[in-house]
């Protein structure tokens, strides 16, 4: 799999847009990039996946570069219920069982 | 939908002694994966069964196994405790279908094992 790059922590405020970045640029054509995020003492939160498209759902957005080799999720009015841990993955999607979380940044929302 | 549920939520063992861990994934899902994390060394998979058989094994000791039940529920059980076991350890499962592959991973919250 891809190694990802990303900052370990970052401050927003809140009703601000969080951007976090991740750099992926030994990813592959078939590799999917994945966001999960962690509260504390929780399990990982599956939060989005694009392949190479820009997506969007209720969570967040993913802009991903056209050459594929960095990505950035936006939480478009951030709260402080976001404050986690994000984790950038880059992985094949057959077989997705197996994924390798780096330590991911930590985003604080502040008041 | 109910999500991945995973028992006991919390577990003190002492050193020596095993444990059974008990997850119930979401309805549908055939894919079930185990994974530990750590302070130290993070979220590590541990295995995943797929239909009742482990297809997948992470690198941890033999005394880390499971199973998986034909309603596709699992248990992960770790004999012969030792205080690094000491860990939150996490089931993870997806629909694993072929037409939708690329189906994400969703987590439980976990069950918080001590040793002593």
């Amino acid at each position: 799999d891809a190694k990802t790059t990303q900052p370990p922590s970052m401050d927003c405020a809140e009703g601000r847009a969080a951007n976090l970045p991740c750099n992926h640029s030994t990813i592959s054509g078939n590799e999917y990039v994945y966001w999960y995020r962690q509260i504390h003492s929780q399990g990982p939160q599956y939060i989005i996946h694009g392949l190479k498209n820009n997506e969007t759902n209720e969570m967040a957005s993913l802009i991903i570069t056209e050459d594929r080799k960095s990505s950035t999720l936006i939480l478009p009015h951030a709260t402080l219920r976001d404050t986690a841990v994000y984790y950038c993955i880059v992985r094949v999607g057959i077989s997705n069982y197996k994924l390798t979380f780096g330590k991911g940044t930590l985003l604080t929302v502040n008041p | 939908k109910a999500g991945v549920t995973q028992t006991p939520r919390y577990l003190i063992k002492t050193r020596g002694q095993q444990v059974t861990l008990s997850c119930s994934p979401i309805s549908g899902h055939r894919s079930v994966s185990w994974y530990q994390q750590t302070p130290g060394q993070g979220l590590q998979f541990l295995f995943e069964y797929f239909s009742e058989t482990q297809r997948n094994k992470g690198n941890f000791p033999g005394r880390f196994s499971g199973r998986q039940f034909s309603n596709s529920r699992s248990e992960m059980n770790v004999s012969t405790l030792e205080l690094g076991d000491s860990a939150l350890y996490l089931c993870a499962s997806s629909s694993d279908r072929t037409s939708s592959y690329n189906s994400p991973l969703h987590f439980g919250n976990g069950t918080r094992l001590t040793v002593t």
